[in-house]
């Protein structure tokens, strides 16, 4: 069973739409959270950063962290064309933070 | 320049070659990793370098070698690869000292574009 499951997509959805991607885990002792988007030939850039459970919101976007069920996602509002990218989850535990064990990403469409 | 740079961007090469990949972060930042990203799997941590020392060397074959000749540079050296080496090997930065004694772990990884290498 890997660490960190992540469904690969595509996800294709129309422009405005609400996107939601979703990653589970099974190390309990994860409680960094990050969701990085990767565009294409390029590397991956920090969206999203989260310690812990809960939710964050920084403009169109909302991280929510649920440890009791090793659950995170990202949410995506009025999406547009240039959302689309691969979406990638990472986590980290407390005593190895540096040690980023990432999904495998979701490819994200988003329709004119 | 700006962030984290990759040189270069493609690479082909045989199996008996020997080539090096360069990564310049222009950041100040203290700490370089490299990653491999194969097509549909996770980003894998291959090596970690904290002020020049390395911290991690996550059972990555001999046949890769890195590199830290101070905090700005970081090189992975390669040698008598296997096509399924055939990968985007990502450079990152941050600004923590992540392994030291006393160092601080988490921060944001600030990566750079990669560079495609094939494998023949």
């Amino acid at each position: 069973q890997k660490e960190v499951e992540q469904d690969p997509g595509p996800l294709s959805v129309p422009e405005g739409a609400i996107v939601s991607l979703n990653c589970t885990y099974s190390n309990s002792a994860f409680q960094y959270f990050m969701w990085y988007r990767q565009y294409s030939r390029k590397g991956p850039e920090l969206l999203m950063y989260t310690y812990s459970s809960g939710n964050k919101e920084d403009g169109r976007f909302t991280a929510q962290v649920d440890k009791s069920s090793k659950y995170i996602s990202l949410f995506i509002r009025d999406s547009q064309p240039s959302d689309s990218a691969t979406y990638l989850c990472a986590m980290s535990a407390v005593d190895s933070s540096y040690k980023l064990i990432f999904g495998s990403g979701t490819r994200l469409l988003v329709r004119p | 320049e700006t962030g984290v740079t990759q040189t270069p961007r493609h690479l082909v090469m045989g199996m008996t070659n020997k080539k090096s990949l360069k990564c310049e972060q222009h950041l100040g930042h203290n700490a370089m990793y490299w990653y491999k990203q194969s097509a549909k799997k996770p980003l894998e941590l291959m090596f970690v370098y904290s002020l020049e020392e390395r911290v991690e060397n996550n059972s990555v074959p001999s046949r890769f070698s890195p590199e830290c000749p101070n905090s700005s540079h970081l090189f992975l050296h390669l040698h008598t690869l296997q096509p399924e080496d055939s990968a985007l090997y990502l450079c990152a930065s941050s600004q923590a000292t992540p392994g030291l004694a006393g160092g601080r772990g988490t921060d944001t990884q600030y990566f750079g574009p990669g560079t495609r290498l094939t494998v023949l």
